[in-house]
C-alpha cells in the first residue's frame, strides 16, 4: 500500500464548475500538507500548504485537512481552462523534511 | 526574483556515461531537495542537502548516485554509469531554513539514456 493515495483521473469538468480533488494517507505522523500544480513538462508549482487539521482559503482555492480520517482535499471554484493541469498532493513529517507525494490527478477543464 | 534554476533542461547520455545535473536554489534559500519523476509515476524524494552537508539521503539509490551542495556554487546530482532505467525528470526544490513545507521547484532536467 502506498503511503499517499491519489486518484490519477483524468477528471474532466466544464468551465465554471467546482473541481474537487483529494488524497488519503496512511501515516498519522504527517503534519504538513501541500498542493502543487504541474503543467505538462514543467516543474511543480506550490499552490497551498496547511499545517495540521483545518481549512485554508486562497482566492479560488480551498484546502481542507482532516487528520482524524487521514484525508485531504483541494477545491477549485469557478474553474478555468487554464486550470487544466496535474494536481499533486504532498505531505511531510516536519517543516524541514522530505515531501511524500501522491501520484497526481490530471484535471481537464473544458470551455 | 529568480526562481530555482536547473541546467541542463535536457540531457541525453548513452549507457555507461556520467550525468551531472545542476541546481541553483532561490536567492536566500540554503536547503536543497532532489526528486525524481519516472514516467507515469509521482515524484519520489532522493536527497536533502544543506550547504556542505547531506541531511537525508534515504531516497538515493545505493550505487552510482551522489549529490553535493558546496559552499559556493550550485548543488550537483551526479549519476555514474547511467542505465536506461535512469531516464526520468529530475527536479530540484529549495526552501528557506525551517520552512521545508514551502519547497519551490525548478523546471527540471529531463534525462534520456540511450
Amino acid at each position: 500500500q502506498k503511503e499517499v493515495e491519489q486518484d490519477p483521473g483524468p477528471l474532466s469538468v466544464p468551465e465554471g464548475a467546482i473541481v474537487s480533488l483529494n488524497c488519503t494517507y496512511s501515516n498519522s505522523a504527517f503534519q504538513y500538507f501541500m498542493w502543487y500544480r504541474q503543467y505538462s513538462r514543467k516543474g511543480p508549482e506550490l499552490l497551498m500548504y496547511t499545517y495540521s487539521s483545518g481549512n485554508k482559503e486562497d482566492g479560488r482555492f480551498t484546502a481542507q485537512v482532516d487528520k482524524s480520517s487521514k484525508y485531504i482535499s483541494l477545491f477549485i471554484r469557478d474553474s478555468q481552462p487554464s486550470d487544466s493541469a496535474t494536481y499533486l498532493c504532498a505531505m511531510s513529517l516536519g517543516s524541514w523534511g522530505k515531501l511524500q507525494f501522491g501520484a497526481g490527478t490530471q484535471v481537464v477543464v473544458t470551455p | 526574483n529568480a526562481g530555482v534554476m536547473q541546467n541542463p533542461r535536457h540531457l541525453v547520455r548513452r549507457r555507461g556515461q556520467e550525468a551531472r545535473l545542476r541546481c541553483s536554489p532561490m536567492k536566500g534559500h540554503s536547503h536543497v531537495y532532489w526528486y525524481r519523476q519516472l514516467p507515469e509515476e509521482g515524484l519520489k524524494f532522493m536527497v536533502y542537502l544543506q550547504k556542505e552537508n547531506i541531511i537525508d539521503e534515504s531516497g538515493m539509490p545505493k550505487e552510482r548516485f551522489s549529490a553535493e551542495f558546496p559552499k559556493e556554487g550550485p548543488s550537483i546530482l551526479r549519476i555514474q554509469q547511467v542505465v536506461r532505467g535512469d531516464s526520468a525528470a529530475y527536479f530540484c526544490a529549495s526552501a528557506n531554513q525551517g520552512r521545508g513545507e514551502t519547497q519551490y521547484f525548478g523546471p527540471g532536467t529531463r534525462l534520456l539514456v540511450l
